[in-house]
């Protein structure tokens, strides 16, 4: 019954080595949220998709983009992993972005290593 | 300034006991919402409960009570009957009202870890 998938739950990349993280929904919203979370650390937003508008944070690195093919997948692309970048990469959705009520739902994360 | 403030980096509380986790907000929007996120070690963040910011009533979900004081701009998460399935990190987090660039942001606090005891 999950809502919001992320695969694979573990990934271990290789310093410099491009590695891509997927993202699938079944709710059917129209925003989908990309955060990093740092060991001991609050999640950061990256960047998001309204539906296949694209927007991206003021302080991410251009190292991460993201690509959001349809409605029920959306993808982080980091091109040159560094060691900085080992993070838990979370997944979430929003029926809609506007307003302070939106709720959002969040997947379980893919835990990032590089070595 | 951090938007979202919480002070406890660590709780620990009995079983069958409440407990209250702090967070404290900065915002100059007059419409805003509070969450609360719960993390166990799976990694998923679970929504736990909303306040906005013209609610007049303190929000509730079954063991969870959020004690809203808006002229403190504080946000503070009750748990009534602690059981082990809720140790956990608990996130505060925010999300301003509809202002532009920034309306899809959800600002989290740096969260605060839940131990129950038995």
């Amino acid at each position: 019954d999950a809502m919001v998938i992320q695969n694979p739950r573990y990934q271990v990349t290789q310093f410099g080595k491009p590695v891509t993280l997927s993202c699938s929904q079944t709710l059917n919203h129209n925003v989908m949220y990309w955060y990093q979370q740092k060991s001991s650390q609050a999640p950061k937003l990256l960047f998001h998709y309204y539906d296949k508008d694209f927007n991206n944070e003021a302080d991410t690195p251009d190292n991460f983009q993201s690509r959001r093919p349809n409605t029920s997948f959306c993808f982080l692309d980091i091109r040159s992993p560094g060691l900085g970048d080992a993070a838990m990469y979370l997944c979430a959705t929003s029926r809609d972005g506007t307003g302070e009520r939106e709720k959002l739902f969040f997947g379980s994360g893919t835990q990032l290593s590089v070595l | 300034a951090q938007k979202i403030t919480q002070t406890q980096p660590g709780m620990f509380v009995q079983e069958k006991e409440a407990v209250t986790l702090d967070c404290t907000y900065d915002t100059s929007d007059q419409s805003y919402g509070l969450f609360w996120y719960k993390q166990p070690s799976s990694g998923e963040m679970i929504f736990l409960i909303y306040q906005g910011s013209y609610d007049e009533q303190n929000a509730t979900e079954g063991r969870y009570s959020l004690n809203f004081q808006k002229a403190r701009k504080s946000a503070n998460l009750v748990i009534s009957a602690s059981q082990l399935g809720d140790s956990a990190m608990y996130f505060c987090a925010m999300r301003e009202g509809y202002s532009g660039a920034g309306s899809y942001q959800l600002t989290f606090g740096k969260g605060t870890k839940l131990s129950v005891i038995p």
